[in-house]
């Protein structure tokens, strides 16, 4: 069965930092792109960073460009996501979803990450 | 940036009803658009890609249509497990989702 199981959320000060995991199980995962979207409290989802299955290309949204870092270890099969100078803005849910051929077919339960002093 | 825009925002329908969502792009997409289904505090489901290609395991009572910049969800036959949340989504260029359509009884 294919898995994905993120970790990592909480509460965080602004300007604080965070590392989410997303632990990946049932499939081939250095055979997939990976993904990071993110679901403020109400709102839209949001796409915020994209890797490759080699990890040699990533993208990032504008928002949080400069401030996001995406990483993977396949010998692990996990993907992650560093956030540094965190924002109130950045309160949300973060999935992490597997990319097939630029679709979201498995997604993660997600995880909460609260910014607030 | 791709902008979507989805109408309504919400629809009141009862069991049995057929619905239409419109999900609109500010630039055409071709048919790289699909739709999800989310409940809350789920994770979204894929339920349609290429705009109108039914997802295995989807029911058919859901269908797609549309390219370019206008694109229609319908659900012929509202069942109880339909109430949700369904976003559209363009992958023509990285990802952008539209603001969502919660279904409601009515």
């Amino acid at each position: 069965e294919v898995q994905l199981v993120e970790s990592g959320g909480g509460l965080v000060q602004p300007g604080g930092s965070l590392r989410l995991s997303c632990a990946a199980s049932g499939f081939t995962f250095n055979s997939y792109s990976m993904n990071w979207v993110r679901q403020a409290p109400g709102k839209r989802l949001e796409w915020i960073s994209y890797i490759d299955g080699s990890a040699s290309t990533t993208y990032y949204a504008d928002s949080v460009k400069g401030r996001f870092t995406i990483s993977r270890d396949n010998a692990r099969t996990s993907l992650y996501l560093q956030m540094d100078s965190l924002r109130a803005e950045d309160t949300a849910v973060y999935y992490c979803a597997r990319d097939t051929s630029s679709l979201v077919d498995c997604w993660g339960q997600g995880t909460l990450v609260i910014v607030s002093s | 940036d791709i902008q979507m825009t989805q109408s309504p925002s919400t629809l009141s329908a009862s069991v049995g009803d057929r619905v239409t969502i419109t999900c609109r792009a500010s630039q055409s997409i071709s048919a790289r658009l699909a739709w999800y289904q989310q409940k809350p505090g789920k994770a979204p489901k894929l339920l349609i890609y290429k705009a109108s290609t039914l997802q295995s395991g989807v029911p058919s009572r859901f269908s797609g249509s549309g390219s370019g910049t206008e694109f229609i969800l319908t659900i012929s036959g509202l069942q109880p497990d339909d109430f949700a949340t369904y976003y559209c989504q363009q992958y023509s260029s990285f990802w952008t989702f539209g603001q969502g359509t919660k279904v409601e009884i009515k």
